[in-house]
């Protein structure tokens, strides 16, 4: 089975900017894979923000967006605020099999 | 508006089974996608598997190929997952995650409210 890598924790400033990525063990992630980002807080359930590597929910806040970045699926946080501090995990498919990474958790400090 | 929701938190013996499931309103069941995801405590996200009800057929991650069956009950808008032969390690919180009636395994845009379940003796 393949292993999807991100960053196991990232410091980001309140209002700044910050960029979380998902790696492959197979190779570039592509849109193939449809690249998927999810938030979760303590305690609750994860939430969508980003499928399709790009595509946002009616729920996601304007403030993140995602990609492909060198190789690797990339979610964006532009102004970060206090309540984005929590874990996130991207997701990843190959060949009908769903594969997660290892998540983020993301302080905004 | 698509909601989930899952049964009550479990507590099982080494060795024995547990049967989670999830209802589902809003939006087209048949067609969907449903997955059930895990999370160990302190841990990331585990796709276990999902199943298309339309097609019956469900399709398991390798690790869980011989230890999980899931299915659904179109008649109820349900799905199931069953775990056998349970260890420690089965001490977590289970979700089930639906995708937007497109059968698509890729897309879990909604979530249930997590299942947990304590394996001890």
């Amino acid at each position: 089975q393949a292993v999807v890598t991100q960053e196991p924790s990232l410091t980001v400033s309140p209002g700044g900017t910050v960029t979380l990525t998902c790696g492959s063990s197979t190779g570039a992630v592509t849109s193939g894979h449809y690249p998927a980002w999810f938030q979760q807080k303590p305690g609750q359930a994860p939430r969508t923000l980003i499928y399709d590597t790009s595509n946002k929910h009616s729920w996601t806040p304007v403030r993140f967006s995602g990609s492909l970045l060198g190789g690797e699926a990339a979610l964006t946080l532009s102004g970060a605020q206090p309540e984005d501090e929590a874990e996130y995990f991207c997701l990843l498919s190959y060949d009908g099999a769903q594969v997660f990474g290892g998540g983020t958790k993301l302080t905004v400090l | 508006q698509v909601q989930l929701v899952q049964s009550g938190a479990e507590v099982k013996k080494p060795g024995s089974s547990v049967k989670v499931s999830c209802k589902a309103s809003g939006g087209t069941f048949s067609n969907s996608a449903i997955s059930w995801v895990r999370q160990a405590p302190g841990q990331g996200l585990e796709w276990m598997g999902g199943i298309i009800p339309v097609f019956g057929t469900a399709n398991y991650a390798q690790k869980f190929q011989a230890r999980v069956t899931i299915t659904a009950d179109e008649s109820t808008n349900t799905a199931y997952m069953e775990l056998f032969s349970l260890t420690s390690e089965g001490t977590a919180v289970y979700y089930c995650a639906r995708d937007d009636g497109s059968g698509s395994y890729h897309r879990l845009d909604y979530w249930g409210q997590g299942t947990p379940v304590t394996v001890s003796s």
